[in-house]
C-alpha cells in the first residue's frame, strides 16, 4: 500500500535562510506527488506537483521539489523564506485516475526573525 | 479564482447527535471527496462521489457517514450518530474530471468537536 512519511514534525528557520522539507513514499509504480500548504483558518493549497518528466518541479511562491526515485523522495526547498511561509506542509501521493491522495503527517514550519 | 467553500467553520455537538458538514464545490468540476484530520494526525480519505454515488469509500466511511449532493451545487457529510473519536477536521475537495494531471482543490475545513 502506498504511504508518505515526513520525517520532521516541525521546523524552525529563519528569515531569509535556506529551507528544505523532507518526504518520502512508498509507492509500487510510479508516484504522482504532490506538496500542499496549510494556513491557519486556511484550505490546503496545491504548491506544486509532479507527474513526469523533469525530476525539478518550480511551484508557487518561489518553492521547487525534487523527484528522486532512487531515494523515493520528494523534498520541497526554498532558497529565501519569508515570514508569511510560516504554515503546515503536507507532502501527498496520488496513484492514477480518480484514486484519493495519501497524505503525510504534515511538516509546521516556523519562521524567526 | 474559483475557491471551494465549506460551512460551518467550527461544529460543536454532543455524542450521539447528527451533523451535517456542508462543501460547495467549484462549479465546473465533476469529482468530490472527503477528508479528515484527527488533531496531529494525518489527512485521511473518507470518500469520493461522481456522477451521484459513491466511487470509492475508506474503511472510516462506516454506515454512520453518508454523502449526498442534493442540489447540484452542495455536497454534504452526514453523521447519523457522532462519537469523540469523530473530533476532527474535516476537509472537501473537488477535482474538474478523471484525467491524471487534473487537481484537488480543497477548501478550508470544518473542525468538528464532538463532546
Amino acid at each position: 500500500a502506498q504511504s508518505v512519511t515526513q520525517p520532521d514534525i516541525h521546523i524552525t528557520v529563519s528569515e531569509g535562510a535556506s529551507l528544505e522539507l523532507r518526504c518520502n513514499y512508498s509507492y509500487g509504480a510510479t508516484p504522482y506527488l504532490f506538496w500542499y500548504v496549510q494556513s491557519p483558518g486556511q484550505g490546503l493549497q496545491l504548491l506544486l506537483k509532479y507527474f513526469s518528466g523533469d525530476t525539478l518541479v518550480q511551484g508557487i511562491k518561489g518553492f521547487e521539489a525534487e523527484f528522486k526515485r532512487s531515494q523515493s523522495s520528494f523534498n520541497l526547498r526554498k532558497p529565501s523564506v519569508h515570514w508569511s511561509d510560516a504554515a503546515e506542509y503536507f507532502c501527498a501521493v496520488g496513484p492514477r485516475g480518480n484514486t484519493p491522495l495519501v497524505f503525510g503527517k504534515g511538516t509546521r514550519l516556523s519562521v524567526i526573525a | 479564482e474559483p475557491e471551494v467553500t465549506q460551512t460551518p467553520s467550527h461544529q460543536v455537538t454532543q455524542m450521539g447527535q447528527e451533523v451535517i458538514l456542508r462543501c460547495v464545490p467549484i462549479s465546473n468540476h465533476l469529482y468530490f471527496y472527503w477528508y479528515r484530520q484527527i488533531l496531529g494526525q494525518k489527512v485521511e480519505f473518507l470518500v469520493s462521489f461522481y456522477n451521484n454515488e459513491i466511487s470509492e469509500k475508506s474503511e472510516i466511511f462506516d454506515d454512520q457517514f453518508s454523502v449526498e449532493r442534493p442540489d447540484g451545487s452542495n455536497f454534504t457529510l452526514k453523521i447519523r450518530s457522532t462519537k469523540l473519536e469523530d473530533s476532527a477536521m474535516y476537509f472537501c475537495a473537488s477535482r474538474p474530471s478523471g484525467t491524471i494531471t487534473d487537481t484537488q482543490y480543497f477548501g478550508p475545513g470544518t473542525r468538528l468537536t464532538v463532546l
